[in-house]
């Protein structure tokens, strides 16, 4: 069964810094990862994904992920936060194929102190 | 705006009430998911329908089913409410490649 672990739960930076959030994923095979952010009071939006090709993937609001498959890991990362990133972010996976179980995370929650 | 409709947006029901959430996925989409978030439990995965079957359980307790029909859309059911079950229940739907799950707004249940 495929899991998903986020280790940091609260993070809290101030603004300009540099933010990495680790995810690490349990599958045996081909995976699509993904990471989400949820606004305060939000729903859940697609921040960015992986399926293939370049590891190096670029999303919105100048976030990025690096997929490292020797390291089964997925790590989030932006160069200079700011205030408005303040926000729950989720790492998820499943396997490709629409009726596979997509698994989420447990949220890492991120505070920016202006 | 993702395509994912639920309804309705906030309910608050008295314990032992019976409640359905409602969710129409984007068009095309062809899997279902329930989602419930809550302060304490964070967001568990409760179940996932794909074209009208059953195909995946999470942490859905006995007292809520879910389906889903013909037209795609879901509807979840919760019955003999508790206190705890106060949370928001999102709804999100996936094409048939899978490549991207889109949520929903949520539904936002208050039970007292």
């Amino acid at each position: 069964a495929q899991s998903v672990s986020q280790h940091n739960h609260h993070v809290i930076l101030s603004e300009a810094a540099s933010l990495e959030l680790g995810c690490n994923y349990s599958y045996g095979g081909t995976v699509n990862l993904f990471w989400y952010v949820q606004y305060p009071g939000q729903h859940l939006q697609l921040l960015l994904k992986y399926f293939s090709g370049d590891p190096l993937v670029k999303g919105i609001k100048g976030f990025e992920a690096e997929f490292i498959k020797s390291k089964f890991s997925f790590n989030l990362r932006k160069p200079s936060v700011q205030w408005s990133d303040t926000a729950e972010y989720f790492c998820a996976v499943n396997a490709p194929g629409g009726y596979q179980k997509v698994t989420f995370g447990t949220g890492t929650k991120l505070q920016v102190i202006p | 705006d993702s395509g994912v409709t639920q309804t309705p947006k906030h309910l608050i029901t008295a314990t032992g009430q019976r409640v359905t959430l409602r969710c129409s996925p984007r068009s095309g989409d062809l899997s279902v998911y329930w989602y419930q978030q809550s302060l304490d439990q964070g967001l568990q995965f409760l179940i996932q329908y794909y074209n009208g079957e059953e195909r995946a359980k999470g942490n859905i307790l006995e007292r809520f089913s879910a389906q889903q029909f013909p037209d795609l859309h879901s509807e979840l059911n919760l019955s003999s409410l508790e206190l705890g079950d106060s949370a928001l229940y999102f709804c999100a739907s996936s094409p048939p490649s899978g490549n991207t799950i889109y949520f929903g707004e949520g539904s936002w249940l208050t039970v007292v």
